[in-house]
């Protein structure tokens, strides 16, 4: 079955350590996208790409970075940087829309990611 | 600025009912409108999407409006089953400079009751 994989499901961050989340979709998606949801609040867009080797800040890019090396791979890493990255952060792709056309949002099932 | 309204308290229902959830949005013109179901611990799952010049969309027991002139999409839910049980996510989709990037409300949870 197609989907998209996050792992690890649970993470624990130290102070000053950068840790890497993973997003793998083997949907043949164009485009990928990392969210982060808190309590309360909607999905906020870190960082979404819709071409391998290229990639393009959301709303909440900073303590955050990413690579497309790969069609299939899209990794988060949380850097020091972030103060508070204690969130829910789910991962999403989907096809790249046609002229004047609107897509849905395939999700993995999210990594939590605390702070020790 | 942007914003898009869900209602925030929790929506409780009988079974068999219509459930009806809310999605205001002002300061901005979405082309297109997505809804999503998130269960607790789980990634969103899409539902339906409508377009601005379409009023009304439909699968199965659920059914979509969008009313561009009240800024305003409805989501109903017919003959509500405890299985229905979630929190329901609008999602804009304004077609601006491509990525279909999507601005998400906070999302209003659903509960069903024998």
């Amino acid at each position: 079955d197609g989907g998209i994989t996050q792992s690890p499901k649970y993470l624990f961050r130290k102070e000053g350590q950068n840790v890497t989340l993973s997003c793998e979709q083997n949907l043949n998606h164009d485009a990928m996208y990392w969210y982060r949801q808190d309590p309360g609040q909607g999905l906020r867009l870190i960082y979404y790409s819709q071409i391998v080797n290229d990639f393009q800040k959301g709303d909440i890019a900073e303590g955050y970075s990413v690579s497309r090396e790969k069609k299939e791979s899209f990794p988060l890493t949380v850097t020091s940087a972030q103060k508070n990255p204690t969130a829910f952060y789910l991962c999403a792709s989907t096809l790249q829309p046609g002229q004047g056309a609107s897509q849905p949002q395939h999700f993995g099932d999210g990594t939590r990611l605390s702070i020790l | 600025s942007q914003k898009i309204e869900q209602n925030s308290e929790a929506l409780n229902i009988q079974e068999g009912k219509t459930a009806t959830l809310t999605c205001n949005y002002t300061n901005y013109s979405p082309a297109y409108l997505q809804w999503y179901r998130q269960d607790p611990g789980r990634g969103p799952v899409f539902l339906l999407l409508i377009r601005e010049n379409e009023k009304e969309k439909r699968k199965e027991r659920l059914k979509v409006t969008f009313d561009t002139t009240l800024k305003q999409s409805l989501f109903h839910i017919t003959a509500s089953q405890p299985a229905d049980s979630a929190t329901y996510l609008c999602a804009l989709d304004g077609i601006t400079g491509g990525g279909n990037k999507l601005t998400f409300g906070t999302g209003t949870q659903l509960k069903v009751e024998l």
